[in-house]
């Protein structure tokens, strides 16, 4: 596709539930990003992929919080027993190099997460 | 600790005039630093990156400068028109304090409104 594509747009589940977001990146870029932002807030860094290799996963909060990327290039991330300060809008962003910041990133749209 | 700062109150400037938008960080030495613009609903888009040794980039009516000395960045619109209305984010490639691995660090954004 022309973009990064994220699946659902918008999910609803009940708290203790599990969800799982998907991302499908721009094809050939080597690094695939997700990040969680709050209303008002810019989007805060969880974890970052190299291909199929998850090299940072720093930001996830918890270790309810799970990402992979299997075959380097569609990235899903999972959230196991949700909690409501999980509602958030989690994005997913491309880019064609590595991690450094002369690489601009190309953002999905993201997914709106709202737990009951 | 490192924080980056932008003005969270609105700007609202008339059509035609330049809008200056300021993003102001501390504690921190940035190689680069990129502004995006977010819509409502959808993820943000990049506009510009500039380099440590680079004092002005100008991509047609937007400009960016970047003061190492005062450590900040302005984002000018001008000409600006009711399309430009969104919220513009500024990013660093920044150390995390947490973990000292290095991450696209955002801004919480400024909303521009551009009144006809």
């Amino acid at each position: 596709g022309a973009g990064v594509s994220q699946s659902p747009r918008y999910k609803v589940a009940k708290r203790g539930q599990d969800v799982a977001l998907r991302c499908d990146p721009i094809s050939g870029h080597v690094s695939l990003f997700w990040y969680q932002q709050a209303l008002g807030q810019g989007p805060e860094f969880l974890t970052y992929f190299q291909n199929e290799a998850q090299l940072d996963k720093s930001g996830l909060p918890s270790d309810r919080f799970f990402a992979e990327r299997p075959e380097g290039s569609v990235s899903t991330l999972k959230i196991q027993r949700t909690q409501q300060e999980d509602s958030a809008v989690y994005l997913c962003a491309s880019s064609l190099g590595g991690r450094e910041g002369n690489q601009p990133q190309h953002f999905g749209d993201g997914t709106r997460l709202s737990i009951l | 600790s490192q924080k980056i700062e932008q003005n969270s109150e609105a700007l609202n400037i008339q059509e035609g005039k330049t809008a200056t938008l300021t993003c102001n960080y501390t504690n921190y030495s940035p190689a680069y630093l990129q502004w995006y613009r977010q819509d409502p609903g959808r993820g943000p888009v990049f506009l510009l990156l500039i380099r440590e040794n680079e004092k002005e980039k100008r991509k047609e009516r937007l400009k960016v400068t970047f003061d190492t000395t005062l450590k900040q960045s302005l984002f000018h619109i001008t000409a600006s028109q009711p399309a430009d209305s969104a919220t513009y984010l500024c990013a660093l490639d920044m150390k995390r304090a947490d973990t000292g691995r290095r991450a696209l660090t955002f801004g919480s954004g400024t909303r521009l409104q551009v009144q006809p």
